[in-house]
């Protein structure tokens, strides 16, 4: 079965320069969440897009945005990038107008910030 | 105090035991529950996912949530050294907006 698709799968950027994540929800999933997730750390919710729209936002800095664009999938913009926004960077998705469904993992981008 | 609690561990245990690992939160609203197993470096993985109080079994899981405890546990039987991850309980308001985690527990098996 189609899973949720994260790439790049690892990405290292200097400090100060912009990344892009992006993540391919399962095929009728609407809802897209974005996690940060440090070494040895829970993962942090960052933002969640519904339909498109954005529905809720967590600890994300200014310095980043999201999207979701109209097949769904979604886009995180990283800018500025400072030493400590090296993490792994999860997104999750379910599909919202089904109650009682389940929420799938993808596998991560590592970004690594020199 | 975070909203969900969850013991960090490391629980190690001695192939072929029964685990118990467990989760209390303070959020009456939460209705939905999840635990995913995370092996290092890779995304968590939705083992089970519960929205009533009770047990539900899958295999050797066993997904228990009880409301009026504000308290989920998840058994593991015959537990396995592929089983050695952290584990995270995961919780969800009805609306879905975002996930509220524990801290992970993180599980050895001995063979």
């Amino acid at each position: 079965a189609a899973g949720v698709i994260q790439s790049p799968r690892h990405l290292i950027k200097e400090k100060r320069e912009t990344a892009t994540l992006k993540c391919y929800p399962i095929p009728r999933h609407d809802t897209v969440y974005w996690y940060q997730q440090g070494p040895g750390q829970d993962p942090q919710f960052l933002i969640s897009f519904y339909e498109k729209m954005q529905s809720d936002k967590g600890s994300i800095p200014d310095r980043f945005s999201a999207q979701q664009f109209s097949d769904y999938h979604s886009e995180l913009n990283m800018s500025s990038l400072e030493l400590g926004d090296s993490a792994l960077y999860f997104c999750a998705s379910t599909r919202l107008t089904d109650l009682n469904t389940e929420a799938f993992f993808g596998q991560g981008t590592r970004l690594t910030v020199v | 105090q975070k909203e969900v609690e969850q013991d960090p561990g490391p629980l190690s245990v001695p192939e072929g035991a029964i685990v118990s690992l467990n989760c209390t939160y303070s959020n009456s609203a939460f209705q939905y529950f999840m635990w995913y197993r995370q092996y290092s470096r890779k995304g968590p993985e939705l083992l089970m996912y519960t929205y009533s109080s009770g047990n539900k079994e899958d295999g050797r899981f066993t997904a228990q949530v009880d409301k009026s405890s504000k308290y989920i546990s998840l058994f593991i039987r015959d537990s396995q050294p592929s089983d050695s991850a952290t584990y995270l309980c995961a919780m969800v308001v009805y609306n879905f907006n975002k996930f509220y985690f524990g801290s992970g527990t993180k599980l050895n098996v001995k063979p």
